[in-house]
């Protein structure tokens, strides 16, 4: 079975800290995702790579890097933290045709 | 912005009744269509998926009709169940933006018994 892991699961930090999410995926899969996920917006897309060393930008990018250094590793780093970066995000990969997108269960950050 | 638009935000039914949640889209050019949904304190899954080939898809209690035309797409649940009560995403993607999938604001069931 499809297996995506994220670490760590809960993190807090002060505004203007460095935060880096991880994600890791057992899947063989060359597509990883990272959104975020806030009440009345749904899950949007931050980041996403479609192999090692690959990385495309998603559609709120904004205050977000991300580095995609093998086919199993994908991390999210916010270099400089904000309040409205508090969030749940998660992780996912799939297939090339990206049919079927498998998630992690989550980080939870909150930013003070 | 492309935008997939859903509702309700919200909808409550009783048991054994039918659920219908709603989507449409802005992009024509899009031809994947799949409902995640997402249970508390767990993360999103694929429920049902459709594509522009066919204007409908069952899989047991859940069906997906889809309008090209008026570029709607809806999620049936056949004879709710209180274990149906999750929030419900729909979503939509291209061949062009292979596997980016643009997302719905999501609505939550309640379903009681």
């Amino acid at each position: 079975e499809a297996a995506v892991t994220q670490s760590p699961r809960n993190k807090v930090t002060v505004t203007g800290g460095n935060v880096t999410l991880s994600c890791r995926q057992t899947n063989s899969h060359n597509y990883m995702y990272w959104y975020r996920q806030d009440t009345g917006h749904g899950l949007r897309l931050i980041h996403y790579s479609y192999g090692a060393g690959n990385l495309q930008i998603g559609d709120v990018p904004d205050g977000y890097k991300a580095t995609r250094t093998t086919q199993e590793d994908f991390f999210l780093l916010l270099e400089l933290a904000s309040p409205s970066q508090t969030s749940l995000y998660f992780c996912a990969s799939s297939d090339p045709d990206g049919a079927e997108q498998f998630f992690g269960p989550g980080t939870r950050l909150t930013v003070l | 912005q492309q935008q997939v638009r859903q509702s309700p935000q919200s909808l409550t039914v009783w048991e054994g009744e039918t659920a219908i949640l709603n989507c449409s889209y802005e992009d024509s050019t899009f031809d994947y269509f799949p409902w995640y949904h997402q249970f508390p304190g767990e993360s999103p899954a694929l429920l049902i998926a459709i594509r522009p080939v066919s204007n409908k898809k069952e899989d047991g209690r859940f069906t997906i009709f889809f309008n090209k035309r008026e570029k709607k797409f809806s999620l049936h649940i056949a004879d709710s169940q209180p274990g149906d009560s999750a929030t419900y995403f729909c979503a939509a993607s291209k061949g062009g933006n292979q596997g980016k999938l643009i997302f719905g604001q999501g609505t939550k069931l309640s379903i009681k018994p």
